[in-house]
């Protein structure tokens, strides 16, 4: 069965501390990786798609990588305005995106 | 204007009771979704549809039925309505089925009493 385990469930950061949240899939043949951003009330807001090991995106201060066993959502320099719900999702191209738990990100000023 | 659309934002409704909620899409995608948000933030998918086929998560319960009226749209009907599915649900979209990036969305909250 496909699955999705991010990690950490929270993470509190000062402002400007940078970090990175984890996400490890075991989905046979994956075929894409996808990072969202959820916002209390809100529906998932997409961010990135990785493909293949060794890809890397970047937006604004967030930046995506995928290994052949995970992935890592690095953020440089966070502000309290990143603070959310970080989710991601993996599909082998059979089935629809599974999802992980998230990581509740906090920023504080 | 937005992608994907859904109504009502909240429901409140009393066990037993049938109930509908309705989605649209202007994003022209040829695959809809049904997903459940469960307390803990858990997204779990329910259906996936495109003109093609319709695709069931085993674990959903029969009461639980989607309808499509044409390519833009994916309702989803509920009937006798238990206190368990009290949950979030949010309707998405992607331009190819399985493989692109989902479109969702901001949600029914379905509250059941």
């Amino acid at each position: 069965e496909d699955q999705v385990t991010q990690s950490p469930e929270a993470l509190r950061l000062q402002e400007g501390e940078s970090s990175s949240l984890n996400c490890s899939y075991t989905v046979s043949g994956l075929r894409g990786l996808f990072w969202y951003r959820q916002d209390p009330g809100k529906g998932p807001e997409f961010l990135f798609t990785l493909y293949s090991a060794g890809e890397e995106k970047e937006k604004e201060r967030l930046k995506a990588t995928l290994t052949k066993k995970e992935s890592f959502l690095h953020i440089t320099a966070p502000k309290p305005e990143d603070s959310a719900t970080y989710l991601c999702a993996g599909t082998s191209g059979n089935t629809p995106l599974v999802f992980g738990k998230g990581t509740r990100l906090s920023v504080i000023a | 204007d937005t992608a994907v659309s859904q109504t009502p934002k909240y429901l409140v409704t009393q066990m037993g009771n049938d109930k509908s909620i309705k989605c649209e899409q202007n994003l022209g995608h040829d695959t809809m979704y049904w997903y459940k948000q469960d307390s803990k933030k858990f997204l779990k998918i329910m259906f996936s549809y495109n003109n093609k086929e319709l695709i069931i998560n085993e674990t959903v319960p029969n009461r639980f039925s989607p309808k499509s009226p044409d390519k833009a749209h994916l309702n989803l009907h509920i009937n006798s309505l238990e206190l368990g599915d009290s949950a979030v649900y949010f309707c998405a979209s992607s331009q190819v089925q399985n493989n692109s990036p989902l479109h969702f969305g901001n949600g029914t909250r379905l509250t059941v009493t």
